[in-house]
């Protein structure tokens, strides 16, 4: 079973924090990887793709990947409280027409 | 910016009921997907669809499901007979070709609430 797992919080940061959300993914073929953002009642919002290791950053979000380790980071500097969201991540194999498979997401909280 | 649209953002329909979800991709993308997120819970796959035929398909995606791109741009799901389990967000996903743009973008949403 290809799982993907976060913690799913909430995590709290203030305001002009960075937040540091975590993934790991148990298939270990080509992957790639993707953060979505999600707020509530609304759908998956992609902020970042990511398929070769190291960093890859877009604004105030980078995202990690370490392949080695299944596990796939993003970080987002200078949090606003419209940040605030569900975070989530996905993974799927790399090329087209292969589904998305989700984790359960992290819900971030930025605080005034 | 090109978007995928949905529609109806919101459907109530008694149990028992069909019902048909409609999206509309964006205009150069080839592969389409549905997936759902009954509340609180995660993001589920459902069906991929390519060339006009299904690519793959989860367990959840059984008789009572059906997908079909009837006049060349709206990509339907239809769910035959609903029951209360089928109670979520579908939303609509569709992707262009070539790596590595092989990112799903994803649609509003149908609300569909059956009782």
């Amino acid at each position: 079973q290809k799982e993907v797992e976060q913690n799913s919080g909430p995590l709290s940061v203030p305001e002009g924090a960075i937040a540091s959300l975590n993934c790991t993914y148990s298939d270990r073929g080509s992957q790639s990887l993707f953060w979505y953002r999600q707020y509530s009642g609304k759908s998956p919002e992609l902020i970042m793709s990511i398929y070769s290791n190291g960093d890859k950053e877009d604004g105030r979000f980078t995202a990690q990947l370490n392949k080695a380790s299944q596990y796939v980071s993003l970080l987002i500097r200078d949090s606003q409280p419209s940040d605030s969201a569900t975070y989530l991540c996905a993974v799927k194999p790399t090329g087209t027409a292969s589904k998305l498979t989700f984790g359960t997401g992290t819900r971030l909280q930025v605080t005034l | 910016e090109p978007e995928v649209t949905q529609t109806p953002s919101h459907q109530v329909t008694q149990m028992g009921q069909e019902v048909i979800l409609r999206c509309v991709p964006i205009s150069n993308h080839l592969y389409f997907y549905w997936y759902r997120q009954i509340l609180g819970q995660k993001v589920e796959f459902l069906v991929s669809f390519y060339n006009n035929e299904i690519s793959e398909k989860s367990e959840i995606f059984d008789d009572q499901f059906s997908v079909e791109r009837p006049d060349g741009s709206n990509f339907t799901l239809k769910i035959r007979s609903t029951k209360l389990e089928d109670s979520a967000m579908y939303f609509c996903a569709t992707e262009t070709s070539g790596f590595p743009t092989d990112t799903q973008y994803f649609g509003p949403g149908t609300r569909l609430t059956v009782l």
